[in-house]
């Protein structure tokens, strides 16, 4: 059985930092790429970052470029994101999935499995 | 990046009742379309890959169907496990984009 969980979330004050872990088991993880999405609360979602499977491909979405930073452990099966200068505007549930697809861009790949969440607030 | 509209936004229908979603894109995608329910608290599952292959698992009373810029998504005889809110997602190009979701409610 695939099972991603999140952690590391949590209340922080904008222009802090916080980093995301996703421990991933039930799957041979370095095959897979992998992805983080969120939902600001009673939101939509949102793609945030991708990451190929063997880390030399990465993309963001333009609101969190040069501010988060992708990474992954295929040695410990986990996915990580590093979030700095944290906005209002980050405040969500982060999620982890995996990519049936190895390359986070390939148009055949989708979000086959997801994580929990875990909730980011960002708050003065 | 590619904008994904659905309409409609929130919808009211009954157990039995058959149900259309439509999803729409700002640009040609070809057959790169997947669909997501989720419901509260939850996260979100998938329905429909490759706009009409039904993920494993998934009831045979959910359907896709749609090509280029328009998809359907398509509950047979909505059941009271199905009130949930849907959304559409590009695969075609990154950044991979959402509809704004289409919530399912209870008549």
């Amino acid at each position: 059985e695939v099972q991603l969980v999140e952690s590391g979330g949590g209340w922080v004050q904008p222009g802090r930092a916080l980093r995301l872990s996703c421990a991933a088991s039930g799957f041979s993880f370095g095959d897979f790429a992998m992805h983080w999405v969120r939902q600001s609360p009673g939101k939509g979602l949102e793609w945030v970052s991708g990451i190929s499977w063997n880390s030399d491909d990465i993309g963001y979405a333009d609101s969190v470029k040069g501010r988060f930073t992708i990474s992954r452990d295929n040695a410990k099966n986990s996915l990580y994101l590093q979030m700095n200068s944290l906005r209002a505007e980050d405040t969500a549930f982060y999620y982890c999935a995996r990519d049936i697809a190895s390359w986070y861009f390939d148009n055949r790949g989708y979000f086959g499995d997801w994580g929990q969440g875990t909730l980011v607030t960002v708050s003065s | 990046d590619i904008q994904m509209t659905q309409s409609p936004s929130s919808l009211s229908a009954s157990v039995g009742d058959r149900v259309a979603i439509t999803c729409r894109a700002s640009q040609m995608i070809s057959d790169y379309l997947n669909w997501y329910q989720q419901k509260p608290g939850k996260a979100p599952n998938l329905l429909i890959h490759g706009a009409s292959n039904l993920q494993s698992g998934v009831p045979s009373r959910f359907s896709g169907s749609g090509s280029g810029t328009d998809f359907t998504l398509t509950i047979s005889s909505l059941q009271p496990e199905d009130f949930a809110t849907y959304y559409c997602q590009q695969g075609y190009s990154t950044p991979r984009t959402f509809g704004q979701g289409t919530n399912v409610e209870i008549k």
